[in-house]
């Protein structure tokens, strides 16, 4: 398995705080994702990256951010948390393109109370 | 209509038995396809790319159907441990990289 971490694995917080979460890869894969999950739905992209300060929108990204500063590196920002930003969050890389054989982390239960 | 659809299940099936499941996508620039098991919070794994000429591995076939824009896995001699959720993800190029997750199909293998 791709040794990718997330940190932390749960984080309680309130509304209106700005919550950043850390995805770390130790492949050396291009890209990497940001996702999150929610029931009845599938997992939704937030940002993705392509590159080291590549990174671009997925279909829900208003109101997260991320940055990319280091291959190994993808950290995932809420500028200000709200309830609907309760979820779980997943990040993923992949060596040979864009949405190709993913690999994920363990996820992050964050709820925002 | 979503772009990608599953039939949510269960799917309730004895050990040993044959189980199929469809995923159907929307937009006929779908460019490449994937099956993931996801088990009870944990992260998806990918099981199976999915290929035009169909594809097998081991208790597990994956085929696409382009013309009717559909997936489809077949498990056959289910095991315990194939309970799971499957998911089917589609991978999109629409003047931009799109990726889209079906929301998955839970299985229950029982003894």
């Amino acid at each position: 398995d791709a040794g990718i971490t997330q940190s932390p694995r749960h984080k309680v917080t309130e509304t209106g705080t700005p919550v950043t979460l850390r995805c770390h890869q130790t492949e050396n894969h291009r890209y990497m994702y940001w996702y999150r999950q929610d029931p009845g739905h599938g997992l939704r992209l937030i940002h993705y990256s392509y590159g080291v300060k590549d990174t671009d929108k997925g279909e829900v990204s208003d109101g997260y951010s991320v940055s990319r500063s280091k291959t190994e590196d993808f950290l995932l920002t809420l500028e200000s948390a709200t309830s609907s930003q309760t979820s779980v969050y997943f990040c993923a890389t992949s060596e040979t393109g864009l949405g190709e054989k993913l690999f994920f982390g363990s996820g992050t239960q964050l709820s925002v109370l | 209509r979503k772009e990608v659809e599953q039939d949510p299940g269960p799917f309730n099936v004895p050990e040993g038995a044959t189980v199929a499941f469809n995923c159907t996508y929307s937009n006929s620039a779908s460019q490449s396809f994937f099956w993931y098991r996801q088990d009870c919070r944990k992260e998806p794994k990918l099981l199976m790319s999915v290929y035009s000429s169909g594809n097998e591995d081991g208790r597990f076939t994956a085929q696409l159907n382009r013309a009717s824009q559909y997936i489809s896995l077949l498990i056959r001699d289910s095991k315990l441990s194939d309970s799971a959720t499957y998911l089917c993800v589609v991978n999109m190029n629409t003047g931009g990289f799109k990726t889209i997750f079906g929301a998955g199909t839970r299985l229950f293998v029982k003894a």
